[in-house]
């Protein structure tokens, strides 16, 4: 079963608008998350992440929001550059697990 | 270059072949996670190692599968008479607490399977 789900397989933006990438949870005991980026023949590479006693965490161009009561947490990249494009993932962690969930990813295109 | 490595980055083997990969983690973390990815999927855990200890294994870890961490520093993932359904992309990760959340898991750039 899919624990971290992210529904948007792909994602095409302007250069220079706001990029937003949306992740959503079914386990109520996950209470860490954090998105990767990845790039072809990489490994995927921490981007930002927040604990559940946040609702934000900012980090220059990134902002993530969790929002607890709907499980669901999104990335948002201002303003959006030609190098932002690659795939994000979405993981969640919990108290008493020994492992983090990856979303399936989204793969973010920006155009020059 | 003090990140996680891995070797070999392709593998290209036939059905039945046994093929081994080797992780070297980052120094001083003491976990190590071994995860498999598809093509259009995320990473799906595998197994992890709290210094030489294996502490979990997944169902998607079948008898043809075995990972080992001697002396908790490198890891070695083998799998035995491969089939064409372990074509993935095999990446190792660790970290560096007891808790993986609290910091993030730090990833090789994989080694790729190819079973023809």
């Amino acid at each position: 079963d899919q624990q971290v789900k992210q529904n948007s397989p792909s994602l095409s933006v302007q250069e220079g608008r706001i990029s937003i990438l949306n992740c959503d949870y079914t386990n109520s005991m996950f209470d860490y998350f954090l998105w990767y980026k990845k790039y072809p023949a990489e490994g995927p590479t921490f981007l930002i992440s927040i604990s559940s006693i946040k609702d934000k965490n900012e980090d220059g161009r990134f902002t993530v929001f969790l929002n607890k009561s709907a499980k669901h947490l999104s990335l948002h990249i201002v303003p959006s550059q030609p190098g932002d494009s690659a795939v994000y993932f979405c993981a969640a962690e919990g108290h008493n697990f020994n492992k983090f969930y990856f979303g399936s990813g989204t793969k973010l295109n920006v155009k020059p | 270059d003090t990140g996680v490595s891995q070797d070999p980055r392709h593998k290209i083997t036939k059905r039945g072949q046994n093929v081994t990969f080797r992780c070297d983690p980052i120094s001083e973390h003491n976990r190590l996670y071994w995860y498999r990815q598809t093509l259009g999927q995320g990473p799906e855990f595998l197994t992890y190692f709290q210094n030489e200890a294996q502490l979990e294994k997944s169902r998607l870890l079948s008898d043809r599968f075995s990972a080992e961490r001697p002396k908790g520093s490198f890891s070695t993932l083998e799998i035995q008479r491969t089939e064409q359904g372990d074509s993935a992309m095999y990446l190792c990760a660790s970290s560096p607490r007891g808790r993986a959340g609290t910091g993030e898991l730090f990833f090789g750039e994989g080694s790729r399977l190819t079973v023809l």
